[in-house]
């Protein structure tokens, strides 16, 4: 099956430092990913869509200058969380879909950000 | 936009009964119901999806069961173990896209 892999999948960081989260598609190929975010006992709040080659598309109230995303490639996305601060520290998890439209989004197994 | 609906927020099942979870959702175009399952510290993982020209799934002792006229879809557990403790989420989308999700539910099984 499709399988999505993220990393890291914790990070403690001091405040004003930058943490790279990179979410990787194994066996398929992806021309967008998704970002999410999740506070404790929450659903996912979706943060951004990662499109291959373009920019992202960001959810009302996200900072794109806060959280940078580039999809370089069919299989990697990548989260810059810049100039972190403790607000920051959440759950980060990225999901992905085949190219082909077939079968479910497939999710990583998520990012404990905690920043200091 | 779409809106979805999720009950219980918390469910208590003896182990061996069975669990039902429900969702209703808003916008009358969306055609795609995954469930998620999601452990403690851990991404969700899909468990099944229903689309909108079915009524009915199943797979093992998982099934959903989709009503497009009153616009709810409902997870049933049957059989339930203690594994099948954690958080459970319900989503809708219009053409395979952005996913809105329910608020969760979270499943304890007591032995």
């Amino acid at each position: 099956g499709a399988v999505v892999s993220q990393h890291p999948s914790w990070v403690i960081c001091k405040s004003g430092t930058s943490v790279k989260i990179e979410c990787r598609s194994l066996d398929f190929q992806a021309t967008t990913m998704f970002w999410y975010r999740q506070f404790p006992k929450q659903s996912l709040m979706l943060m951004a869509t990662s499109n291959e080659g373009s920019k992202a598309t960001y959810e009302q109230g996200v900072e794109k200058d806060k959280f940078l995303i580039n999809h370089a490639s069919l299989t990697l996305s990548t989260l810059t969380v810049t100039s972190a601060h403790p607000e920051d520290s959440s759950f980060y998890i990225c999901s992905a879909r085949p190219l082909s439209g077939q079968g479910g989004y497939t999710f990583g197994s998520g990012t404990r950000l905690t920043v200091v | 936009g779409e809106n979805v609906e999720q009950h219980p927020s918390t469910l208590s099942v003896q182990e061996g009964d069975s669990a039902v979870i429900k969702c209703t959702y808003s916008d009358s175009a969306s055609n795609y119901f995954p469930w998620y399952k999601q452990e403690l510290g851990k991404g969700p993982q899909l468990i099944i999806d229903i689309r909108s020209n079915v009524g009915e799934k199943k797979d093992q002792r998982i099934a959903v069961t989709l009503n497009k006229t009153a616009k709810h879809f409902s997870l049933h557990i049957t059989e339930t173990q203690p594994e099948d403790s954690a958080v459970y989420f319900c989503a809708a989308s219009i053409g395979d896209y952005q996913l809105i999700w329910g608020a969760g539910t979270k499943l304890i099984i007591k032995p």
